[in-house]
């Protein structure tokens, strides 16, 4: 039972490129999230799904697209890199709504767009 | 809307003095709180959670929190630190209506 898995480790992209952080939960769990830790700052929420086929923006949605077509898989896409999403990113699963619900998480990608 | 506060950004303690790091909440109805722990490289992990009943609530790696509704406070405490405690410490709150807000979170630092 690997948990919730997330590839690459790092990346480095160069302004413009574009780029999918991927993410794999064995856990059966029907909502998964996608979250961004700045230095210094909390856990921001790019967007979530509530299960396949469903997704819905979080707080900080602009420059990020996610798919679900899978329970397992909730990949994000970057399209356009920029600096300003230089950051550290997590993903997340949990059984139900993870407002009343402990979150998986994985180890992160750090990605730095220069 | 809901919102999460950690007052402490750096806290450091020497090891196997006593621990407590602030969490206050804002939400409208009863909330959900959780404590997690990040430890350097890695990922969150939960510590404890309350829903209901008991305030006092105890979690894993000797950590217990205590629900004050009158204060809108959920902070988290440990009566002896071990340097393997030195990590940051994320307060998170949430209710039915879906999702989670983290507080900027606070950093432990142990001294031997």
């Amino acid at each position: 039972n690997a948990g919730v898995t997330q590839t690459p480790k790092f990346r480095i992209l160069k302004i413009g490129q574009s780029m999918t952080l991927q993410c794999t939960q064995d856990m059966n769990h029907n909502y998964m999230y996608w979250y961004r830790q700045d230095p210094g700052m909390g856990l921001k929420l790019i967007y979530y799904s509530v299960g396949a086929g469903i997704t819905d923006k979080g707080e900080v949605p602009n420059g990020y697209n996610v798919s679900r077509s899978t329970t397992e898989d909730f990949p994000l896409r970057l399209e356009l890199a920029a600096p300003s999403q230089t950051s550290v990113y997590f993903c997340a699963s949990s059984w139900v709504a993870g407002g009343t619900d402990t979150q998986y998480f994985g180890p992160g990608t750090r990605l730095t767009v220069l | 809307a809901q919102s999460v506060t950690q007052p402490d950004i750096h806290i450091t303690v020497s090891e196997g003095a006593s621990l407590e790091l602030r969490c206050n909440y804002s939400y409208g109805a009863t909330p959900y709180l959780f404590w997690y722990v990040q430890s350097p490289g890695q990922g969150l992990q939960l510590l404890l959670k309350y829903f209901s009943g008991d305030t006092l609530v105890q979690g894993i790696k000797g950590f217990e929190a205590e629900f004050k509704r009158s204060q809108s406070s959920f902070n988290l405490r440990k009566p002896s630190v071990h340097w393997s405690d030195a990590a940051e410490y994320f307060c998170a709150v949430g209710g039915s209506a879906g999702k989670s807000t983290f507080g900027d979170g606070t950093t432990l630092t142990v001294k031997p």
